[in-house]
């Protein structure tokens, strides 16, 4: 089966550190993406890893390990603004679908002063 | 360069009314997705464009749902006749089709059936 866990939500502090952990189990890999998405707004992209290590872009971080099926999204300086949910979601491999994504639940995100 | 646009932004019907979607995705993204994310949920796949062939719709419910994309560019949604259930936000994306390219995606279609 299909299945990708992320936590529901999690608060951080302003200025602080916070790590999103994604764990998964699909038929296929090709990939994991992370999306962020502000409440009433589309996904918009952050990072894309497709082999084991650290992806660093700016603020935000992301690492995958892929023989342990997990990943996370590092996001350092915080901002009010990184207030938003962020997706995880993996791209499928079997049977030929190509691009498919699969996405988790999102993790709520609350940035406090 | 324009995003993916949809419209409408919102829409209220009553059950059992008809509704569509459109969508234009980014110009020369040839393939195109729609979705469906339920509130508190990750977007769900209802189906992917290939230009104008449907290579997956395989969670598309096909007793109320059609979509098409007929020329390979735009595309339309649509669900007759809606129910309670099919509130959520429609999301429609597109991507260049490459490995490793991100999926773009539109502001979404708030729909409420009531």
């Amino acid at each position: 089966g299909q299945n990708i866990d992320q936590p529901t939500e999690m608060t951080a502090t302003e200025g602080a550190i916070v790590q999103i952990n994604c764990t998964y189990q699909t038929s296929g890999f090709n990939g994991l993406f992370w999306y962020q998405q502000h409440a009433g707004e589309a996904p918009t992209f952050l990072s894309y890893n497709v082999l084991d290590g650290l992806e660093e872009k700016g603020r935000f971080s992301s690492f995958l390990s892929r023989s342990k099926g997990y990943s996370y999204l590092l996001l350092k300086e915080l901002q009010m603004k990184d207030s938003a949910s962020y997706l995880c979601a993996v791209r499928d491999s079997y049977g030929g679908a190509t691009n498919k994504l699969i996405f988790g639940t999102g993790t709520l995100l609350a940035v406090q002063p | 360069e324009a995003g993916v646009v949809q419209s409408p932004r919102y829409k209220i019907i009553e059950k059992k009314q008809p509704v569509a979607f459109w969508c234009n995705p980014i110009s020369g993204h040839n393939t195109l997705y729609w979705y469906r994310q339920n509130l508190g949920q990750g977007p769900e796949l209802l189906i992917r464009y290939e230009n104008e062939e449907a290579v997956d719709d395989s969670q598309l419910p096909k007793d109320r749902f059609s979509a098409e994309r007929l020329k390979g560019v735009d595309s339309t949604l649509k669900i007759q006749p809606a129910e309670l259930g099919d509130s959520a936000v429609y999301l429609c994306a597109s991507s260049s089709g490459l490995a490793g390219n991100e999926q773009f995606f539109g502001p979404g279609t708030r729909l409420t059936v009531l």
